[in-house]
């Protein structure tokens, strides 16, 4: 099935640092990518997505590009804000209305003034 | 916007009660979900649900039933609450056509059971 590895947290940067989370996944066919973000209390959210190799998803800044030759997905930002505090998550989903989603274990970014 | 609605935000139950987690989608869609949220395990998938009376266990789906009798409705049974289901429990939801949609989710259902 389907697995996804993300790097560890909590990840602690100052503001204005660049941020990069790591990702990689392996699935069957040529899954479309996703990253999501969960705000303290809350559900998660879609934050950006990419259905094919080479595509770039990209939304507040944040940004991430669908490598298939490294099956890899890295989430990146060139500056945060102690307002991206927040478990993001790298998710690989089939084609079809029968394939579940794969989650990271997501990874807890926190962003010191 | 689609709108995931989990019925309570928080809850608290005893040891062997049958509680209900209700989830609500207001955008016709097919596929529904539930997942755990548990501290350095992710989230993990209890059942979900291709369409309305349809249901699949996800990989945890031990003490759990749900039940889809309407489209825009999953609800999650637990059928004699233990301490050990005390969670953050998420439903989430997704249109079928292509996989260029990923899922919405509700704001989550924090349970505590003592």
């Amino acid at each position: 099935g389907d697995s996804v590895t993300q790097m560890e947290g909590p990840v602690t940067l100052s503001e204005e640092a660049f941020l990069t989370i790591n990702c990689t996944y392996t699935a069957t066919g040529y899954p479309s990518l996703f990253w999501y973000v969960q705000y303290p209390g809350e559900g998660l959210q879609l934050l950006l997505k990419a259905t094919k190799a080479d595509d770039k998803g990209s939304n507040k800044g944040f940004e991430a590009t669908y490598r298939k030759e490294t099956t890899s997905f890295h989430l990146e930002k060139g500056s945060v804000q102690v307002s991206d505090s927040a478990v993001y998550f790298c998710a690989p989903q089939g084609s079809g209305g029968y394939q579940k989603v794969t989650f990271g274990t997501g990874t807890k970014l926190q962003v010191i003034p | 916007d689609v709108k995931v609605t989990q019925s309570s935000r928080y809850l608290v139950k005893r040891t062997g009660e049958k509680v209900f987690l209700e989830c609500v989608q207001d955008m016709d869609h097919e596929n529904m979900f539930w997942y755990r949220q548990d501290p350095g395990l992710g989230l993990r998938l209890i059942y979900f649900s291709y369409d309305v009376k349809m249901k699949e266990k996800g990989d945890i789906p031990e003490g759990y039933s749900v039940s889809r009798e309407k489209k825009e409705r999953f609800s999650l049974i637990l059928e004699s609450a233990s301490t050990n289901q005390t969670s953050m429990y998420l439903c989430a939801s997704r249109k079928v056509d292509t996989h260029y949609y990923g899922y919405t989710f509700g704001s989550g259902t924090r349970l505590t059971v003592v």
